[in-house]
């Protein structure tokens, strides 16, 4: 199967932690991404990890992979108003990209 | 580097009427993606190109989406006729070699269709 979920909506304060997470379907995903997308833009790559991999770190960014869930979650740590944007995750398998509807994420003062 | 290019970035037509999108990808990208993400949703692959051959169209709806990539640089897709469940935003993508394990995909800025 090819579904990817993800919550749609995530409200948080400046200079929180942000948490956004993502379930996958398909088994033989090789590399999971998330990417963001700003109003009026493409998506922009933000990180990936490896299937074999549990966790990766990017200064702000942490992603974290339980293979045995299939659960995918990035943290974004100290979120900016810059960082108000719509989250994809994706899976890839076999060349092919399948994505989630998105996480909204709102960063108030 | 210069990224994704697409053109035009708006595009409102008719029900009926044909149109077509243009994508120049990064310098070098042998890869090709063509995605449809309506509003609300997640990007959708239509159709992937390696260099100037199709390598994956399954979900590219044939009898009125078409796509081409001569010389195996720029693309075009072309929608003929419209319906108003086109009306989406469709991106193209590309990365360096899918076959030697170059995964990253970078979109260009997407092309807004409105069918009315």
């Amino acid at each position: 199967g090819e579904d990817v979920e993800q919550s749609l909506f995530l409200s948080v304060r400046e200079g929180d932690s942000s948490v956004i997470n993502c379930t996958y379907t398909d088994s033989s995903s090789t590399y999971l991404y998330w990417y963001k997308q700003e109003p009026g833009a493409g998506l922009q790559l933000l990180t990936y990890i490896f299937s074999n991999m549990d966790m990766k770190q990017d200064q702000r960014l942490t992603v974290l992979l339980n293979k045995k869930d299939k659960h995918l979650s990035l943290r974004i740590a100290d979120t900016q108003t810059g960082d108000s944007a719509i989250y994809f995750c994706a899976e890839r398998d076999d060349y092919k990209l399948s994505f989630g509807a998105g996480t909204t994420v709102t960063v108030r003062a | 580097e210069a990224g994704v290019a697409q053109s035009p970035r708006y595009k409102i037509i008719e029900k009926r009427q044909s149109v077509a999108f243009w994508c120049n990808p990064i310098s070098g990208h042998a890869t090709l993606y063509w995605y449809q993400q309506i509003l609300g949703q997640g990007p959708k692959l239509l159709i992937q190109f390696q260099n100037n051959g199709v390598v994956d169209d399954s979900q590219l709806p044939k009898d009125r989406f078409s796509a081409e990539r001569l010389k195996g640089v720029d693309s075009t897709l072309k929608i003929q006729p419209a319906k108003l469940e086109d009306s989406a935003v469709y991106l193209c993508a590309s990365s360096y070699d899918r076959d030697r394990g170059h995964h990253e995909q970078f979109f260009g800025p997407g092309t807004r269709l409105t069918v009315l």
